[in-house]
């Protein structure tokens, strides 16, 4: 089953920070996050194994959630290169990687 | 991480002919997955496979239309039989090493 992401788009000056949400209804194995660039690949960012485990990558890092099911992608002072779509995806048993409608971040001078 | 070289990167193709899309990992991998993607929309899994073994297909996706080949641990193909229109789309190739998806390039299809 799919996650739910929010916002559906977000619109930055750059140096202001973000929040992107990601929830299952399903008991979760792994929580990952991915970015995408138009007409590119999805780009994996980082992964959360543990309930309660947050992990840092540069300024954007991420929280999970093991009981309510939920994630949380943060991102700090924003760059002009963060811009592109993000998408968590929820794995429910190892090898079934499910994505989110994706949140459009656009980061602006 | 692993590198995959995915060809075509493009197509255009007649209704009711077949496309065969290749997939080559630079290390090997115990499961591959093809994606289907929309232009601005999600990722949606058409199916899992492993090598030696058939694809796991998801719902709404059945092996006559989307039959994938697992030859080894650095391969795989997805085929798209007997294309319409709708099968419109771009479609990724990815790979998992236990700390995130690789994705292959896409291959952009259109069926005219």
């Amino acid at each position: 089953q799919q996650p739910v992401q929010s916002p559906q788009a977000v619109i930055l000056r750059e140096g202001e920070d973000a929040v992107i949400n990601c929830s299952s209804s399903k008991a979760l194995y792994s929580v990952h996050w991915y970015r995408q660039k138009h007409g590119e690949a999805p780009v994996f960012l980082m992964i959360l194994l543990k309930g309660g485990e947050q992990k840092g990558h540069d300024k954007i890092s991420a929280s999970f959630n093991e009981k309510k099911q939920q994630s949380s992608l943060y991102l700090t002072a924003s760059q002009l290169s963060y811009s592109g779509t993000y998408f968590c995806g929820t794995d429910r048993r190892g090898n079934d990687m499910r994505f989110g409608a994706g949140t459009r971040l656009t980061v602006k001078p | 991480s692993a590198v995959i070289s995915q060809k075509p990167s493009r197509d255009i193709c007649q209704r009711g002919t077949s496309l065969t899309i290749q997939c080559q990992v630079d290390s090997q991998v115990t499961m591959m997955f093809w994606y289907r993607q929309q232009p601005g929309q999600s990722l949606t899994l058409i199916a899992t496979a492993n090598q030696g073994s058939e694809a796991t297909y998801e719902s709404g996706f059945v092996i006559d239309k989307f039959p994938i080949s697992r030859p080894n641990l650095t391969f795989s193909t997805l085929t798209v039989s007997n294309m319409s229109p709708e099968d419109s789309s771009i479609y990724l190739c990815s790979a998992e090493q236990g700390y995130g998806y690789t994705f292959g390039s896409g291959t952009r299809l259109t069926v005219v």
